[in-house]
């Protein structure tokens, strides 16, 4: 099964700042990675696949990156909207997996 | 628009059973692949289980192979997860999630949840 870490686990930034989560994944899954954003009480939402490919709807201020096993999504301009749980996860290999989850704080 | 429902959840003893249902509406069903998530209380997402748009290919979690089984019925539009010899760890909210067909393997669409408690 690959393994996603994430960090940090936690990540406090102002308004108006910008984050950058990263996922490292235990072997290479190309660009088969995809980004989830969970604000409580909701479902998950798409915000990247592809590594670098954003999902319909979703704001340019959020931008991912990288290939095989490191991989960033960096959000800019952080609005209180986006306090929430970033999750990655790679669909290289069955099991698709996902990272344990880093919480945004705005 | 783009809709998934999950009904079924609810209160079950240990090593009952029940089945979900996740009701597929606005989109052409039958070019979605389709998983089931869940999520334990307050821990992270957890894949449980894949089925192919036209039932050809299943797969499962370990932690759950040979007690759950997944099931479609697209004249229906309609996901089905069967499950068995429930233990306490399978409470979870469960969330119905799929993507389209060439398209790329993230979970693009997603219900809202059911809750499925196991307790005695």
């Amino acid at each position: 099964e690959i393994v996603l870490t994430q960090s940090p686990a936690t990540l406090s930034v102002s308004p108006g700042g910008s984050a950058t989560v990263t996922c490292r994944a235990s072997q290479s899954v190309r660009t088969n990675l995809a980004w989830y954003q969970q604000t409580p009480g909701q479902a998950p939402r798409l915000l990247v696949s592809g590594a670098s490919s954003r999902a319909t709807g979703v704001p340019a201020r959020f931008s991912g990156s990288g290939f095989g096993t490191e991989f960033t999504l960096t959000i800019s301009t952080l609005q209180s909207e986006d306090s929430a749980v970033i999750y990655c996860q790679q669909y290289e290999r069955w099991p698709y997996t996902f990272g344990q989850g880093t919480k945004l704080e705005i | 628009q783009v809709q998934l429902e999950e009904s079924g959840g609810g209160l079950f003893k240990p090593g009952g059973s029940l089945t979900l249902s996740c009701a597929a509406s606005g989109f052409p069903f039958i070019d979605y692949y389709m998983n089931w998530i869940r999520q334990s209380p307050g821990k992270g997402l957890e894949w449980v289980a894949y089925i192919s748009h036209r039932s050809n290919t299943v797969y499962y979690a370990d932690s759950v192979k040979g007690r759950f089984s997944v099931s479609r019925d697209n004249a229906n539009s309609s996901l089905y997860l069967h499950m068995n010899r429930l233990r306490a760890e399978d409470t979870a909210v469960y969330y119905c999630a799929g993507w389209e067909l060439l398209v790329s393997d993230a979970f693009e669409i997603w219900g809202h949840g059911t809750v499925v408690t196991v307790s005695s």
